[in-house]
């Protein structure tokens, strides 16, 4: 059974740092693109990061790029975003996303989310 | 950046009646669009991929169609289990924006 299992949220003051984690038992975890995509209280879905099986081939969204970065240790089947230089438009529920094998990123595997509050 | 656009902004509609979604595209994304439900509290879930295909598991009532940058998707016979917010994605390119989402409820 495929699941994504993040962690790794809590309250963080603005400029400050935290690195999320998403654990992905169940499935030949290097094989599969993956992406972060967060939720603001209340608000819709904003996609923020992705990242190829290999590692290799990374994106972004504005609003992130030069502060937020996604790796993957293939060996522990783990997928990370390091979050720095935090603001309090970062405060969202972080959802850790699979890819399917096809042509594109959108996402057929979703986990429970992990909340990244920004404020003093 | 594509920008997308849903219409409505929410919806309330009778068990059994047809629902339309309608999602927008700022430039053409050809079928690289995606639909998604939300329940409140649980993470989005998969409908259709590439604007007509549906995920495995999908209850048929569920359907897609469009291409370029007009999308809908429809709902045969709402159901009280179909309560949600319905999101689409542009996979086209990055970034791979999401619309503004849909609220559906039961009249």
């Amino acid at each position: 059974e495929v699941q994504l299992l993040e962690s790794g949220g809590g309250l963080v003051q603005p400029g400050g740092s935290l690195r999320l984690s998403c654990t992905a038992p169940g499935f030949t975890f290097s094989s599969y693109a993956m992406s972060w995509v967060r939720q603001a209280p209340g608000k819709g879905l904003e996609w923020v990061s992705a990242i190829s099986g290999a590692g290799g081939t990374t994106y972004y969204a504005d609003s992130v790029r030069g502060r937020f970065t996604i790796s993957r240790d293939n060996s522990k089947n783990t997928l990370f975003l390091q979050m720095n230089n935090l603001r309090a438009e970062d405060s969202a529920v972080y959802y850790c996303a699979r890819r399917p094998n096809t042509l594109g990123y959108f996402f057929d595997y979703w986990g429970q989310g992990t909340l990244v509050t920004v404020s003093s | 950046d594509i920008q997308m656009t849903q219409s409505p902004s929410s919806l309330s509609a009778s068990v059994g009646d047809r629902v339309t979604i309608t999602c927008r595209a700022s430039q053409g994304i050809s079928n690289y669009l995606a639909w998604y439900q939300q329940r409140p509290g649980k993470p989005p879930n998969l409908l259709i991929y590439a604007a007509s295909t549906l995920q495995s598991g999908v209850p048929s009532r569920f359907s897609g169609s469009g291409s370029g940058t007009d999308f809908t998707l429809t709902i045969t016979s709402l159901q009280p289990e179909d309560v949600a917010t319905y999101f689409c994605q542009n996979f086209n390119s990055a970034p791979f924006t999401f619309g503004p989402g849909t609220k559906v409820e039961i009249k």
